[in-house]
């Protein structure tokens, strides 16, 4: 059983278009969050959910928005993608709110390809 | 900004030899320390993690060095293997808020 999964794992798409990136995770975790992995192999958390509410929030483009219907999911829709926005989205979860057990559990990525 | 600071950027490290990556942080208040590693194509995964009162942690061939006053932390891989070849990331956190260092992809030679 995956623990989080995201889909899809490979988008390719053209400049100007509206994608979605789902994520759910089977763990029971209270937060979720959203990694940017450039080419560099940097991360960058981009957002973190908790119990459907937003609590982190970094510098990111108002054309990226995150969704959390339930605590077992957060989706991140994109509009209008630039070129800039290629790169790997990893969602993650964490089992604790507030207190801090540190660990993330990250899904398999999904590569995102802006032509 | 970046918070956490890693390095080197690479490392090519022969079978048996021991593989050092280091790390510094700028925030007094994190409060974990943990390493992670990423194969191609998957997830960073959890490899070890240390909090700010104990300066040491070994779990088999992987330890963390952890300096509180210098705000440096380490991870040592001892008799260093072929499957060790990873990007190594290392974190920093208080709260559910974690930076990631840039990443040390690791190469061991056979």
């Amino acid at each position: 059983d995956t623990a989080v999964s995201q889909t899809p794992k490979y988008l390719v798409t053209q400049m100007g278009n509206d994608k979605s990136i789902k994520c759910e995770q089977n763990l029971g975790h209270d937060t979720m969050y959203w990694y940017k992995q450039d080419s560099k192999k940097f991360l960058k958390i981009m957002f973190s959910y908790n119990n459907k509410e937003l609590i982190i929030n970094e510098t990111v483009p108002n054309r990226f928005s995150p969704k959390s219907p339930d605590k077992a999911h957060l989706n991140l829709h994109i509009n209008s993608l630039e070129l800039g926005d290629s790169a790997v989205y990893f969602c993650a979860s964490s089992p604790q709110t507030g207190s801090n057990t540190g660990e993330l559990f990250f899904g398999e990525g999904s590569r995102l390809t802006v032509l | 900004q970046q918070q956490v600071k890693q390095s080197p950027q690479s490392l090519i490290v022969q079978k048996g030899g021991i593989s050092i990556i280091n790390c510094a942080y700028e925030n007094t208040a994190f409060d974990y320390f943990p390493w992670y590693q990423q194969f191609p194509g998957k997830g960073p995964a959890l490899l070890i993690a240390i909090r700010p009162d104990v300066s040491e942690k070994k779990e088999g061939r992987f330890t963390i060095s952890f300096n509180k006053s210098a705000k440096q932390f380490s991870l040592h891989i001892m008799d260093s293997q072929p499957g060790d070849s990873a990007t190594y990331f290392c974190a920093a956190s208080r709260g559910n808020d974690m930076r990631f260092g840039a990443g040390t992809r690791l190469t061991v030679k056979p």
